[in-house]
């Protein structure tokens, strides 16, 4: 079964830094597109960053950028969000997804969200 | 950016009845849409791609139509599970996908 489990959410101070990390298993990791996409509370869905399969292309929506940085080890099957200068209109829950994936020989690939992780809750507040 | 726009905001229907939702594009992604049911609690769940293609393991009484900027979701006969946050997404302007700001659909 494919699983995504994100971890490293918590409260933290205006202007403060977090981690966020993304455990992927049930999939060849390394071979996926990831995401991270953000919910601010009772809020809609908003997509945050993107990194290739490889590592070597990387997006960010203007909200984030300069102050975010999404890598992967694809060794550890792991995908990361570096959150620095967080602002209270960064208060979320995010989630990890991949642009599709491959199971029990079928393929759905594009550029939509499948599968996400359960998320984990940011809370920026002094 | 792509703006995209759901109505109505809420639907109330009876469970058995039909639900028909609505996602406009500001301008046309073409069929580069998907559509995504959130629960309560819970991460979304991809239930439609390419604007009428069903994920996997999504029952048929879901389907999608349109194209360019008109598109819409059908829920056939609401089964109780069904009632829940419903978004749209289009990939058609990538990296920078948008979503539409959901439709809930609640018990009448």
């Amino acid at each position: 079964e494919v699983q995504l489990v994100e971890s490293g959410g918590g409260l933290v101070q205006p202007g403060g830094s977090l981690r966020l990390s993304c455990a992927a298993s049930g999939f060849t990791f390394s071979s996926y597109e990831m995401n991270w996409v953000r919910q601010a509370p009772g809020k809609g869905l908003e997509w945050v960053s993107y990194i290739s399969s490889s590592g070597s292309t990387i997006y960010y929506a203007d909200s984030v950028k300069g102050r975010f940085t999404i890598s992967r080890d694809n060794a550890k099957n792991s995908l990361y969000l570096q959150m620095n200068s967080l602002r209270a209109e960064d208060t979320a829950v995010y989630y990890c997804a991949s642009e599709g994936y491959c199971s029990g020989g079928s393929c759905a690939l594009g550029n939509w969200f499948d599968p996400w992780g359960q998320g984990t809750l940011v809370t920026v507040s002094s | 950016e792509i703006v995209m726009t759901q109505s109505p905001a809420t639907l109330s229907v009876s469970p058995g009845e039909r639900a028909t939702l609505s996602c406009r594009a500001s301008q046309s992604v073409s069929s580069n849409l998907a559509w995504y049911q959130q629960k309560p609690g819970q991460a979304p769940r991809l239930l439609i791609y390419g604007a009428s293609t069903r994920a996997t393991g999504i029952p048929a009484r879901f389907s999608g139509s349109g194209s360019g900027t008109e598109f819409t979701l059908t829920i056939s006969s609401l089964q109780s599970e069904d009632f829940a946050v419903y978004y749209c997404q289009q990939y058609n302007n990538w990296p920078l996908r948008t979503f539409g700001q959901g439709t809930k659909v609640e018990i009448k």
